[in-house]
């Protein structure tokens, strides 16, 4: 298997703009996680999927976050308008809930910068 | 609130001797604990895991002891190699369901020749 596949690997963008990141779970995984890393909060859970629907939203940092999950197959986070707090690594996960439950494989990153 | 948390933000260990990375946890619930290995611009690997049912679980030279009494973790590493120069993290899970990892702010590895 390809492991969980993210794109862009790295973006710049410029203040105000909307960024979307894109994530294709490991096939056959019916839970999908995005993640948020920084030096400061360390490993940070924004939203998880089971089954494409969204089940805690409770760690996304505030409305301009959004996430959707259209079919088993791929994810998008948005951040619409982008701030230069937003920077950070931002990780797709997927896992499969059964004999390894809670395993969760993640993605290479995303490597976002709002300048 | 509950956290999970590393002692040691730094640990230097000579190549070939046998290295401790430790955490501690503070939900009693969490009956399901990872430690993850994340390498210089790539995403957290799995290593090894443990449920709360056990006190120790071994991998290729790797081990995860658990002690529940304190709420502690870590993870042992025999003959460091430099490929184990990382940054480890401890996550813990709990509550019977399968929701997201709850991860501690990570253990840096260093493997000096």
């Amino acid at each position: 298997d390809a492991g969980v596949i993210q794109s862009p690997r790295h973006e710049v963008t410029e203040m105000g703009q909307e960024v979307t990141l894109r994530c294709k779970p490991i096939s056959g995984h019916d839970y999908l996680f995005w993640y948020r890393q920084t030096m400061m909060r360390g490993l940070e859970l924004l939203i998880y999927f089971n089954n494409n629907v969204p089940i805690d939203d409770s760690g996304m940092p505030e409305d301009r976050f959004s996430a959707k999950m259209p079919n088993a197959s791929f994810s998008t986070l948005k951040i619409q308008p982008s701030e230069p707090r937003d920077s950070a690594v931002y990780f797709c996960a997927s896992s499969l809930v059964g004999g390894a439950r809670h395993t969760i494989y993640f993605g290479e990153g995303s490597w976002l910068t709002v300048v | 609130g509950e956290s999970v948390g590393l002692h040691l933000p730094t640990l230097s260990v000579q190549e070939g001797d046998n290295s401790i990375i430790n955490c501690a946890y503070s939900n009693s619930a969490s009956d399901y604990f990872i430690w993850y290995k994340q390498e210089s611009g790539k995403g957290p690997q799995f290593i090894i895991d443990i449920r709360s049912n056990m006190d120790k679980r071994q991998g290729q030279r790797v081990t995860v002891l658990l002690n529940k009494t304190v709420k502690h973790l870590s993870l042992q590493i025999a003959a460091t190699q430099p490929g184990d120069s990382a940054v480890y993290f401890c996550a813990e899970a709990g509550g019977g369901g399968a929701d997201g990892l709850t991860f501690g702010k990570g253990t840096h590895l260093i493997i000096q020749p």
